[in-house]
């Protein structure tokens, strides 16, 4: 059974940067099957998507948050993490990972999902 | 990006009841369409992948349908622990979009 578990600082400075990390456990983040992804919600709000990435490296990011976003992989450690740089007030958000698949079935669907950790930007 | 429209954006329905949600997309997605359930201070949930596949474990009172750019979420018959908020989600191109949401609650 695989399960995603975030971890990392629950409050960040503005202008700061917001470090995430995902913990892959009971199964291999290297299995090639999966993108994994990062996704964020608003207190109240709905959900908006971060980017993913691919056990190579390979990266996907929201244009929205492209120019401040970077996800990396440590396939040793089984995880992923996010670095979200000069944030705001705006980031503040509980703070998902999630795991999807490449091919069908299932197809970019978001299948496993971390607990989500809340984080606020304030000062 | 893909805009995602949910209709309503909040529901209320007694026990038992047929409850349809809609998710409108602002271009044609094919049915790369997913459905999620989302409970109080919890993830969201996996409940229909490509528009109308039950996920598995899934209780069979959910579905799905719909293509192009119209799609719509049923409960046949509603239970308690429907109590959710269920979001659509496109994935015919990143970045990949969620509609707002659908708050159901018990009357």
């Amino acid at each position: 059974q695989v399960q995603l578990q975030e971890s990392g600082p629950g409050l960040v400075k503005p202008s700061q940067t917001l470090s995430l990390t995902c913990t892959v456990s009971g199964g291999s983040i290297s299995s090639g099957s999966y993108y994994w992804s990062w996704i964020r919600q608003p207190a109240g709000k709905g959900l908006e998507w971060i980017g993913r990435i691919y056990t190579s490296g390979s990266t996907n990011y929201n244009p929205s948050l492209k120019s401040r976003v970077t996800i990396s992989v440590d396939t040793s450690k089984n995880q992923f993490s996010l670095k979200l740089s000069s944030v705001t007030a705006a980031d503040t958000a509980v703070y998902y990972c999630a795991r999807d698949e490449i091919t069908p079935p299932r197809r970019d669907a978001f299948d496993i999902w971390g607990q989500g950790t809340m984080v606020t930007v304030s000062s | 990006d893909i805009q995602m429209t949910q209709s309503p954006s909040s529901l209320s329905a007694s026990v038992g009841d047929r409850v349809t949600i809609t998710c409108q997309a602002s271009q044609d997605i094919s049915n790369y369409l997913n459905w999620y359930q989302q409970k109080p201070g919890k993830a969201p949930k996996l409940l229909i992948y490509d528009a109308s596949n039950l996920e598995t474990g899934v209780p069979s009172r959910f579905s799905g349908s719909g293509s192009g750019t119209d799609f719509t979420f049923t409960i046949s018959s509603l239970q308690p622990e429907d109590i959710a908020t269920y979001y659509c989600q496109q994935y015919d191109n990143l970045p990949h979009t969620f509609g707002q949401g659908t708050k159901l609650e018990i009357k």
